[in-house]
C-alpha cells in the first residue's frame, strides 16, 4: 500500500484557471512533508517544507498547506512556464532513518 | 561544487553488460540518496549513505546492485549483469545531514537496456 498518494495523475488547466493538487499520506511520526517540481529530462527542484497541520508556505503563485492526513498545492492564476511534474515526498521515522517517500506526482500542463 | 553532478547523463547498454553510475554530491554534503525513477512511476528509493556507510540499503532490487562511497563524497551504482526492466533514470540525490532535509537532486543518469 502506497505510503503517498497524489491525485490526480494529470491535470490540464489553461492560463489563469486556479486549481489544487492533492498529496495524502499515512505514514506516523511525521517529521516533514515535501513538495517538490520536475521539469523533463531534470531532477526534481525543492519547493517547500511542511512541518506541522496548519502550516502554510508561499512562493510566487504557489501555495503548499498541510493537515494531518494530507497536503494542498494550490496553484493561483498559473501560467504556461508552471507546467511540470509536482512532487510530493514524506519523511518519518523508519528503522532508524528518514528516507524520503515519494508519490509519483501530478503532472501539470497550463495552456496559454 | 555548485550542484550534484551525475555520469554518464545518457547510457545505453547491452543486455548482461555491467554499468557503473557515478554522483558527485554538493561538497559538505554528508547524506547521500540513490534514486530510480521509470517512466509513469515515482521515485524508488534505492539505498541511503551517511557519510561513507550505507544504513539503508533496503530499497536495492536484486543483488545485481550495489553502490559505494569513498571519501564521503562521489558515489558509485553499479548494475551487474543489466535486465531490461533495468531501464530507467537513475537519480542521486544529497543533503547537508539526515534527518528531515532538502534534497538536491542531479539530471539524473538515463539507462536504457536493450
Amino acid at each position: 500500500e502506497d505510503q503517498v498518494t497524489q491525485s490526480p495523475e494529470a491535470l490540464r488547466l489553461q492560463e489563469g484557471e486556479s486549481s489544487s493538487l492533492n498529496c495524502s499520506y499515512t505514514v506516523s511520526g511525521l517529521r516533514g512533508l515535501f513538495w517538490y517540481r520536475q521539469d523533463p529530462g531534470k531532477g526534481p527542484e525543492f519547493l517547500f517544507t511542511l512541518y506541522s497541520a496548519g502550516e502554510e508556505k508561499e512562493k510566487e503563485r504557489l501555495k503548499a498547506t498541510l493537515t494531518k492526513k494530507e497536503s494542498f498545492l494550490h496553484i493561483t492564476a498559473p501560467k504556461p512556464e508552471d507546467s511540470a511534474t509536482y512532487l510530493c515526498a514524506v519523511q518519518a521515522p523508519s528503522g532508524g532513518s528518514y528516507i524520503p517517500t515519494f508519490g509519483r506526482g501530478t503532472s501539470l500542463i497550463v495552456h496559454p | 561544487g555548485a550542484g550534484v553532478s551525475q555520469s554518464p547523463s545518457n547510457k545505453v547498454t547491452e543486455k548482461g553488460k555491467d554499468v557503473e553510475l557515478r554522483c558527485d554530491p554538493i561538497s559538505g554534503h554528508t547524506a547521500l540518496y540513490w534514486y530510480r525513477q521509470s517512466l509513469g512511476q515515482g521515485l524508488e528509493f534505492l539505498i541511503y549513505f551517511q557519510g561513507n556507510s550505507a544504513p539503508d540499503k533496503s530499497g536495492l532490487p536484486s543483488d545485481r546492485f550495489s553502490a559505494e562511497r569513498t571519501g564521503g563524497s562521489v558515489s558509485t551504482l553499479t548494475i551487474q549483469r543489466t535486465q531490461q526492466e533495468d531501464s530507467a533514470v537513475y537519480l542521486c540525490a544529497s543533503s547537508n545531514k539526515g534527518g528531515a532535509n532538502v534534497l538536491t537532486f542531479g539530471a539524473g543518469s538515463r539507462l536504457t537496456v536493450l
